[in-house]
């Protein structure tokens, strides 16, 4: 099946760096991939829409400075969380959208990525 | 936007019984609606997914029912095993909404020997 790879799965950090989390389609071209942000047992949380070649599109509340996006090309995309702080400490997941690719990947489907853990200390 | 409501929070059930998790969604523009599983530490995998053409949707186990009237679908896990136990959340999204999906809060799932 589609596979979405993200990186890293767990990352800690001293408050005030900057945390770069990577999200690549293995198998496939996704124009666009998702950013969630997920606390402890709650849903997921949509981020931003992040289109290749273009700004990403951040939903409401999400600062665009504080969590940068990337999307250089069809199979990756980054998320960069600048000067990280305690509470910016969750469970990342990004999602890539299917477009073309190998014949098992549906489009319009979101394929998930493992998730990134990441502790500001 | 769309807003989607999930029950119960939590589940448990005995091996080889039945699991129903229901969702409700509120924008009835809404026309996709998948469910993902996620285990712990893990990323959501999807399992299965209905469009607002079909009423029910089956893949061995699990199946999918839709009633746009009452704009509420529900999962439906039969003879459970233990490595069903996992959080599931169903998700809709809108025609037209760019593909953005509105995820309901998830039900933990424990299938007990």
């Amino acid at each position: 099946g589609a596979v979405v790879s993200q990186h890293p799965s767990w990352v800690i950090c001293k408050s005030g760096t900057s945390v770069k989390i990577e999200c690549r389609s293995l198998d496939f071209q996704a124009t666009t991939m998702f950013w969630y942000r997920q606390f402890p047992k709650q849903s997921l949380m949509l981020m931003a829409t992040s289109n290749e070649g273009s700004k990403a599109t951040y939903e409401q509340g999400v600062e665009k400075d504080k969590f940068l996006i990337n999307h250089a090309s069809l199979t990756l995309s980054t998320l960069t969380v600048t000067s990280a702080h305690p509470e910016d400490s969750s469970f990342y997941i990004c999602s890539a959208r299917g477009a073309t690719g190998a014949v098992f990947v549906a489009k319009n489907i979101q394929y998930f990525g493992a998730g990134t853990r990441l502790s500001v200390l | 936007g769309e807003n989607v409501e999930q029950h119960p929070s939590t589940l448990s059930v005995q091996e080889g019984d039945s699991a129903v998790i229901k969702c409700t969604y509120s924008d009835s523009a809404s026309n996709y609606f998948p469910w993902y599983k996620q285990e712990l530490g893990k990323g959501p995998q999807l399992i299965i997914d209905i469009r607002s053409n079909v009423g029910e949707k089956k893949d061995q186990r699990i199946a999918v029912t839709l009633n746009k009237t009452a704009k509420h679908f529900s999962l439906h896990i039969t003879e459970t095993q233990p490595e069903d136990s996992a959080v599931y959340f169903c998700a809709a999204r809108p025609e037209g909404g760019g593909n953005k999906l509105t995820f309901g809060t998830g039900t933990q799932l424990k299938v007990e020997l």
